[in-house]
């Protein structure tokens, strides 16, 4: 039962345009949504969050964006670099007794061409 | 440099063959766990440590051990690896940057395995 999807395993987009990475998620005790994002030969690297009591964060040119009725994130990036080419990953985060549980998506290979 | 270091960062081996693979954090990190990625999956978790001497199972613990005998260290080890274990392994250790509120992961570089 996978609590956390991305739908699209891939996307292309080009320089200098708009980026828009989705999530979708069924558990409604998440409380806290994660992006990371990976290139090849290297472990996953935080990204940008938001809290579930908030519908937006933004970071220079990330912004994520809650929808929580629809159970639904995704992350914009503009304007769209070369270097923004890599896997990102939805994650999101619900308290089980004293710890917080991490369940991660599919994974979502961004490509952003010249 | 704050970091998760892994090792080996590939490996090879042949079915029933033990292996251990270890992680280590120079972050004074409580909060320890192993994943795995495989296509189409995600990242999964295997096995989460909340400090020393304690450590539970996560989403996908079966073929695997670990191990918390002291902070730094958490190493997974796979008694008797088969193929279905083939794949690409992360360590992470959670911790809160300096000005967040939350707490994240922090990745090691990971490690492919391969059982033949």
């Amino acid at each position: 039962d996978q609590q956390v999807k991305q739908n699209s395993p891939s996307l292309s987009v080009q320089e200098g345009r708009i980026s828009i990475l989705n999530c979708d998620y069924t558990n409604s005790m998440f409380d806290y949504f994660l992006w990371y994002k990976k290139y090849p030969a290297e472990g996953p690297t935080f990204l940008i969050s938001i809290s579930s009591i908030k519908d937006k964060n933004e970071d220079g040119r990330f912004t994520v964006f809650l929808n929580k009725s629809a159970k639904h994130l995704s992350l914009h990036i503009v304007p769209s670099q070369p270097g923004d080419s890599a896997v990102y990953f939805c994650a999101a985060s619900a308290k089980t007794g004293t710890a917080s549980k991490l369940t991660f998506g599919t994974g979502t290979r961004l490509q952003v061409t010249l | 440099e704050a970091q998760v270091t892994q090792n080996p960062r590939y490996l090879i081996t042949v079915t029933g063959k033990k292996l251990t693979v270890t992680c280590s954090q120079n972050m004074n990190h409580e909060y320890m766990s192993w994943y795995r990625q495989d296509p189409g999956l995600g990242l999964r978790q295997i096995y989460y440590s909340m400090n020393v001497e304690v450590t539970d199972k996560g989403d996908v613990p079966e073929g695997y051990k670990v191990s918390r005998k002291e902070k730094r260290n958490f190493p997974l080890i796979l008694e008797s690896p088969s193929p279905n274990q083939t794949s690409l392994y992360f360590c992470a250790s959670e911790g809160r940057r300096t000005g967040s509120s939350y707490n994240e992961q922090f990745f090691g570089p990971g490690t492919r395995l391969t059982v033949l």
